[in-house]
């Protein structure tokens, strides 16, 4: 029974490239969520997808962000044109489907470092 | 403005203490979570409270909320070195598991 599984664990980009980000929700979850984590802060929610929807993407930036939970795959988190400040742990996390209230559960996140 | 602020923002204790870290909020809420995060690692959900209950325990966890003054606590009893690490509290959004958290405690429990 996988846990919510984030990759790369590690991403190294220079300036100006692209960073793409993967996450694989735990069974039977269809909702997933995308936070942001500087060093020694708490983490800042970003996105909300469910399956081929945003439902909520209030914590994007506008620019070179976007994400995407296609019906077939992992969910993706893509920066474009990475700058030094996007230097940051990104976690994904996935919940149930429903009406209820239910734990949301993490990945182990991925470090990306912008050289 | 920040929704979920802990505090104390770092505790340091010997090993068989109680250590307490506190949590306000600022709007209405469904839910609080507490998470715990070890360094350079992922979060591991701790309690879910729920905003029409006061207390819960899980093991040597003990979770208040206090709607009243849109607050909780978490209460760790005996611990031990291993329960170094940075305890955060989340709160609901709304709709699905939109979490918004606060900057954290650091406690280091010392052997």
């Amino acid at each position: 029974n996988a846990g919510v599984m984030q990759n790369p664990r590690h991403l190294v980009r220079r300036r100006g490239q692209e960073a793409r980000l993967r996450c694989s929700p735990m069974k039977g979850h269809s909702h997933v969520y995308w936070y942001r984590q500087l060093p020694e802060e708490g983490l800042k929610f970003m996105v909300y997808l469910q399956k081929e929807n945003i439902i909520d993407e209030s914590g994007m930036p506008k620019e070179r962000f976007s994400a995407e939970f296609p019906k077939e795959g992992p969910s993706i988190l893509r920066i474009q044109q990475v700058v030094r400040g996007d230097s940051a742990a990104y976690f994904c996390a996935s919940s149930r489907p429903g009406q209820g209230i239910y734990e949301a559960f993490f990945g182990q996140g991925t470090r990306l470092t912008v050289v | 403005s920040q929704q979920g602020e802990e505090d104390p923002q770092a505790l340091s204790i010997q090993e068989g203490e109680n250590a307490t870290m506190n949590c306000s909020y600022k709007t209405s809420i469904n839910n609080l979570q507490w998470y715990r995060q070890n360094s350079g690692r992922g979060l591991v959900h701790l309690i879910l409270i729920r905003s029409n209950e006061r207390e819960k325990h899980s093991g040597r966890l003990r979770v208040t909320l206090d709607t009243s003054k849109k607050s909780s606590s978490l209460l760790i009893t005996a611990s031990r070195a291993a329960d170094t690490a940075s305890y955060f509290c989340a709160t609901d959004r709304g709709a699905g598991n939109m979490l918004t958290f606060g900057g954290g405690t650091r406690l280091m429990v010392k052997p």
